[in-house]
């Protein structure tokens, strides 16, 4: 069946670091894949996404490249803030099957000034 | 604009008592989904519906019931609460396919003493 597999938290890191949660899936067919940012509090929200191979998803200084090769979409950021501190889940979805967003189990981040 | 709504927010209950958990859409989407989420931040798909008069269990059992007789409303309902219950509940719905991603709502979040 269709799996992701994220990198285990929590992650803390210093204002202005770099970023990278990795993400791993298993899937049939050819899956899109995403990432989810929760704030405290909060129900999820999409931070980007890539429908295809090689396709590149960014938004808010946030990247992620759909890697075929390795079944991988790692999450990059180049310099972190502390209002990025926040739960992120990567997600996979395919058009076969029961077409049902499946999520890795998420990782918490945390920014310290 | 188009957007999901959950309400209430925050809900504190004594065991015994029915519940219901509002859930509503405005973007037209057929495809409607909750989840629960445990305090460890993972997501369990608990009920999914593919539209009017349509409504499915998900991959976690749960004791709840949902009922689906409009397009933009799916509630959840809690016959008898128990403390087991306790937990954030996020609907969510998509297109039918799913493949561009889920529109989550903000959440609500149950305590039941």
């Amino acid at each position: 069946g269709n799996s992701v597999t994220q990198m285990e938290g929590p992650v803390t890191l210093s204002e202005e670091a770099f970023l990278t949660i990795n993400c791993t899936y298993t899937a049939t067919g050819y899956p899109s894949l995403f990432w989810y940012v929760q704030y405290p509090g909060e129900g999820l929200q999409l931070l980007l996404k890539a429908t295809k191979a090689d396709d590149k998803g960014s938004n808010k200084g946030f990247e992620a490249t759909y890697r075929k090769e390795t079944t991988s979409f790692h999450l990059e950021k180049g310099s972190v803030q502390v209002s990025d501190s926040a739960v992120y889940f990567c997600a996979l979805s395919t058009i076969q099957g029961a077409q049902k967003l499946v999520f890795g189990q998420g990782t918490r981040l945390t920014i310290n000034p | 604009e188009a957007d999901i709504y959950q309400t209430p927010r925050y809900l504190v209950i004594g065991t015994g008592k029915k519940i219901t958990l509002e859930c509503s859409q405005t973007m037209g989407h057929d495809k409607m989904y909750w989840y629960q989420q445990d305090p460890g931040m993972e997501l369990h798909l608990i009920h999914y519906s593919y539209g009017v008069n349509s409504t499915e269990k998900g991959d976690l059992s749960s004791e709840s019931t949902v009922s689906r007789i409009r397009t933009e409303h799916f509630p959840l309902t809690l016959e008898s609460a128990r403390p087991s219950h306790t937990s954030q509940y996020l609907c969510a719905s998509s297109e039918p396919s799913g493949f561009y991603g889920y529109t989550f709502g903000s959440g609500t979040r149950l305590t039941v003493v």
